[in-house]
Formats: C-alpha cells, structure tokens, sequence
C-alpha cells in the first residue's frame, strides 16, 4: 500500500521560513509533488523532485531525499497570501497519490 | 490560458437521487482523473484514464458510482444513488503525461441531504 505523512497544521509569521515535512511508504516511487489550494480553490502545482536534492523555485524549494522516504518544502520570505493547505504527492507508476495536507496559516 | 473545466460548481441533491458532474480536461491531455475531496483532506483518486480507456479504478465505489469518457475528450462522473456520505468535493483534472503535473478544475462540490 501507500501511506504519506505530513504535520497537520503549521503556523509563522509573515517574512519568516517554514518546512514542511513529508514522508512516504509506497510501493514504485518516481518522484514527489507539492500542491498548494487555497481555501475553496483547486490544487494548483509548486514542484516536483524526481532525484535526491533541492529544486529551487523563486521563493518555495523543495528536497527529497530517497533513501529516507522523506521531501519537504521550505517556503521563504513568508507572505499573507501564503496562508493555505499544501499537499505532498507521491507519484507512483501513472499516477499520484495525495497526502492529507498541512494547513499553514501565516500571521502579521 | 487553457483550463479544466467542470459543472455544476455546486450541486445540493437528496439522498437516493442520481447526480452527474461534468470536466472538459486543457485539449490535447491524454490523461485524466476524477478526485474526490472530503473537506479537511487530500484529494482521493476515485478513476483515472488514459484517452478513453481507464487505468485505475480501484478506488470508485462501482455499485453506486460511474464515470466515462467516450471520445477520450471529456468525462463524466455519475453517482445512482447518492448518500450522505458522497457530500465532499469533486474534482477533475488532466496532465499531458500520466503521473505527470496536473491542472485541476475548480471542482464540483456536492451536498447530500
């Protein structure tokens, strides 16, 4: 089977870093997916690590290490607008398999 | 810029009624799913297909649920009959490649009385 964790809910405060962190059990890995959807909105995509290391999008990034079944994504210099659930997403042989979410909720 | 697109936005049905949601996927992605969202989780894959043919449906509850995708274009998702527990999000998105990125529709959100 598959199972992903992740925290549940994250909280910081504008301008500050925050991880979060994922790991995963499943069977035919290829990579994993972070999503981000603001409350009411749909799951739009950040990044995808399909070898070990950091993959560096603007403010977000995003690592995976294989041999410990664990990714995270480091978002940066925090804004308001960052307030909202984000996804890890294991992609196995053609197709994705979502996590429950971390909810982050960024304060002034 | 290309979307997904799905109706209805919101549908309010009662239990043992039958109802249909509707996805147009961006033109010219091969693949597409069906994703059901309980409010407060992630997204659950209920089907998914490749053109017309399914892939993966392990996960649609057959006796009530059904989805199709005749021309390989777009899909529809039927539930006969709806019960209380189906209230939640239905979500619809398409990728060039499968398991590859995917642009999600707005969704379809369901409530059952």
């Amino acid at each position: 089977g598959q199972s992903l964790e992740q925290p549940s809910e994250v909280t910081a405060v504008e301008g500050a870093i925050v991880q979060i962190n994922c790991t995963y059990q499943t069977s035919g890995f290829y990579g994993l997916s972070w999503y981000q959807q603001h409350d009411g909105g749909a799951p739009t995509f950040l990044s995808y690590n399909g070898l070990d290391g950091l993959e560096e999008t603007g403010r977000f990034s995003s690592f995976l290490s294989r041999s410990d079944s664990y990714g995270y994504l480091l978002l940066q210099e925090l804004q308001m607008k960052d307030s909202a659930s984000y996804f890890c997403a294991v992609r196995g042989y053609n197709k994705l398999i979502f996590g429950a979410g971390t909810r982050l909720a960024v304060h002034p | 810029e290309a979307e997904v697109a799905q109706s209805p936005r919101y549908k309010i049905t009662e239990k043992s009624q039958a109802v249909a949601f509707w996805c147009d996927p961006i033109s010219g992605h091969a693949t597409l799913y069906w994703y059901r969202q309980i409010l407060g989780q992630g997204p659950e894959l209920l089907v998914q297909f490749q053109d017309e043919s399914v892939v993966d449906d392990s996960q649609l509850p057959k006796d009530r649920f059904s989805a199709e995708r005749l021309k390989g274009v777009d899909s529809t998702l039927k539930i006969q009959p709806a019960e209380l527990g189906d209230s939640a999000m239905y979500l619809c998105a398409s990728s060039p490649l499968a398991g590859g990125e995917l642009f999600f529709g707005e969704g379809s959100r369901l409530t059952v009385l």
